[in-house]
């Protein structure tokens, strides 16, 4: 496979469910990050991994949580997730983070909490 | 706090006329400038950028932008568009020693045959 993929592509969870978001990028980038896109919202960042070393929380609550094993890989664990979470979640990677270096988007994982 | 503005949620045109997305930042540090286009239940795809250099940038499907640092703004244009050009298109700029890349609220562009 080629660029960023993500599974899956579509997840539907209960609010008392756990379940994990997975990204995977195979450019050879040092910096993963997750967004977060709502309809009629401006995408929102959430957090940033750079050598594998989170560099930016974005106030996000605790029930999302990311982990970042290697610079391949990242994921996000949700738990309790609140209905108002429901969104496109989508992984990018850059070269490097902060720089004039482009981010290259996976397609996203649509979830629905219910 | 560093921000991107996009005029317009929604710009129509018809087949063939001039396209003309409005971007502007605000900063009194030189930024790096991205458009993106996202098509239906895809991730978001670089259209082009701007570091250094040339003011006027071009990208891919004909797109270009112009970076005018006395107006903030990074404009993004096409002259004669094509019904495969409907997407949202999003404006971004990244500011060197930060970590984040802010992005604006996207415009959706509509093609008219």
């Amino acid at each position: 496979e080629t660029g960023v993929t993500q599974t899956p592509r579509h997840l539907v969870m209960g609010m008392t469910n756990k379940k994990s978001l997975k990204c995977e990028q195979h450019l050879g980038h040092n910096a993963m990050y997750w967004y977060k896109q709502s309809a009629k919202k401006p995408l929102e960042l959430m957090f940033v991994y750079s050598l594998e070393e989170r560099v930016e929380n974005n106030s996000v609550p605790s029930r999302f949580s990311p982990e970042c094993p290697n610079s391949s890989h990242l994921f996000l664990h949700l738990h309790t997730l609140q209905p108002e979470d429901s969104a496109l979640y989508l992984c990018a990677s850059s070269r490097s983070s902060g720089t004039d270096y482009e981010q290259y988007f996976g397609p996203g994982t649509r979830l629905t909490v219910t | 706090a560093q921000s991107v503005t996009q005029l317009g949620s929604h710009v129509s045109v018809s087949e063939g006329a001039l396209v003309l997305l409005r971007c502007n930042y605000s900063s009194s540090v030189p930024p790096y400038l991205f458009w993106y286009v996202q098509y239906p239940n895809q991730g978001l795809q670089l259209l082009l950028k701007y570091t250094t250099g040339a003011t006027l940038v071009k990208g891919i499907n004909g797109f270009e932008a112009e970076f005018k640092k006395s107006e903030t703004s990074f404009h993004l244009t096409k002259p004669s568009a094509h019904m495969s050009d409907a997407a949202e298109y999003f404006c971004a700029v990244t500011y060197t020693g930060g970590f984040k890349t802010i992005f604006g609220a996207g415009t959706r562009l509509f093609v008219k045959a």
